[in-house]
């Protein structure tokens, strides 16, 4: 049972332009939603977070929107860059269990120049 | 300061082998984790550990054993080598108290033939 889902698969945009990938989850005890950005043979790195008492978090070109109603959350990279061409995933934790992270299924993102 | 160094970062085994993966810290956190990385799965926890001498088992933890002798080392046992265990393996850890933010080491790349 895939706890959180995201969407799409992989994401071609032209330089300059919004990215966008999308997560839904399940369980409304997750209280933390962060995003991971990985590059090839790296591994994951956190990118930026956001819990859901704000709808909102802006760090720099990267915004994360989140609809608790709707039991879902985004990720938009603003000014795309061929730089941010990699792999991200979201996930999302609950207060009981140790932390644990339950991610998405990634999403790879190829900004073209 | 490595961080989380994981070794092998590469191996090849035939079916029905053994091995042991071993993830060391140098940040003195409290939790670490094992994770496996398949194509359009995400991340999927494998077993876990809230500190040292304690381990759990996380969403898919047939097949594999864990060790945490020590705070700094955390192990990932295979002990009949199967197929199904080809992947890419993570380690992660995180500061107790410190939800969603996770330190990855590089990876593991496992093929079993």
């Amino acid at each position: 049972q895939q706890q959180v889902k995201q969407s799409p698969q992989s994401l071609i945009v032209q330089k300059g332009g919004i990215s966008i990938i999308n997560c839904a989850y399940e369980n409304t005890a997750f209280d933390y939603f962060p995003w991971y950005q990985q590059f090839p043979g790296k591994g994951p790195a956190l990118l930026i977070a956001i819990r859901p008492d704000v709808s909102e978090k802006k760090e720099g070109r990267f915004t994360i929107s989140f609809n608790k109603s709707a039991k879902q959350f985004s990720l938009h990279i603003m000014d795309s860059q061929p730089g941010d061409s990699a792999t991200y995933f979201c996930a999302a934790s609950s207060p009981q269990g140790a932390q644990k992270l339950v991610f998405g299924q990634g999403t790879r993102l190829t900004i073209n120049p | 300061n490595a961080g989380v160094t994981q070794t092998p970062k590469f191996r090849v085994l035939k079916t029905g082998q053994s091995m042991t993966l071993l993830c060391a810290q140098d940040m003195n956190h409290e939790y670490m984790y094992w994770y496996r990385q398949d194509p359009g799965m995400g991340l999927r926890l494998i077993h876990y550990s809230v500190g040292e001498g304690t381990t759990a088992k996380g969403e898919v933890p047939d097949g594999y054993n864990v060790s945490r002798l020590k705070k700094q080392n955390f192990l990932l046992g295979l002990e009949s080598a199967a197929p199904s265990q080809t992947s890419v393996y993570f380690c992660a850890i995180t500061r107790q108290g410190v939800a969603g933010e996770l330190f990855f080491g590089e990876g593991s790349r496992l093929t079993v033939l």
